[in-house]
């Protein structure tokens, strides 16, 4: 029963524009939200995070926003670049470790 | 700069063989994982440690077992390895405690048992 849920398993946005990627979670006990990014035959790699207390952080061109009573997040990568085009990896945390989804694929077409 | 290292990036092993991955993190992180990616799935949790010789199974364990007997190294045990097992092996390490904070990765293992 998969608690962290990323139902778009691919994306294709164009240089220079806005990526959105979604997240949904089931669990009401998660309290940290993570993103990640991965390339292949890499390990993922930290992006950005969010608390439960909080609805928005930003970093650069990359902004997490955190919807709990939809128990919703998203990612939004602003403007996108042709090296955004990897796996982005949405996490939960309740306690010691990381659930996460199933995973989307960007690619960024020049 | 932080650093969690596998011992090998690519392995290939026969049906049956008892298979061993290492890692090890510099962090001095209590919390070691170990998870697999495959494709369509994510990254699943097979086991994790959160101490010295203490483990916890995940979301996936059948087939697999853990031992942590220093805490910067956390290993991966297939005691007889199967095709099902082929699949990209990922350890992280995480501290300290429950603070909120994020999972660091090594840079996998992609595992093909024939």
């Amino acid at each position: 029963d998969q608690q962290v849920k990323q139902n778009s398993p691919s994306l294709s946005v164009q240089e220079g524009r806005i990526s959105i990627l979604n997240c949904d979670y089931t669990n009401s006990m998660f309290d940290y939200f993570l993103w990640y990014k991965k390339y292949p035959a890499e390990g993922p790699t930290f992006l950005i995070s969010i608390s439960s207390i909080k609805d928005k952080n930003e970093d650069g061109r990359f902004t997490v926003f955190l919807n709990k009573s939809a128990k919703h997040l998203s990612l939004h990568i602003v403007p996108s670049q042709p090296g955004d085009s990897a796996v982005y990896f949405c996490a939960a945390s309740a306690d010691y470790k990381l659930s996460f989804g199933a995973g989307t694929t960007v690619t960024v077409r020049a | 700069d932080v650093k969690v290292t596998q011992s090998s990036r690519y392995l290939v092993k026969r049906t049956g063989e008892k298979v061993f991955l290492e890692c090890v993190q510099d962090m001095d992180h209590e919390n070691m994982f170990w998870y697999r990616q495959d494709p369509g799935l994510g990254l699943r949790l097979i086991y994790f440690s959160y101490d010295v010789k203490m483990k916890e199974k995940g979301d996936i364990p059948e087939g697999y077992s853990v031992s942590r007997e220093k805490k910067e190294r956390f290993s991966l045990i297939l005691e007889s390895a199967s095709t099902n097992q082929t699949s990209m092996y990922l350890c992280a390490s995480r501290g300290p405690g429950l603070l909120n904070t994020e999972a660091f990765f090594g840079q996998g293992t992609r595992l093909t048992v024939v």
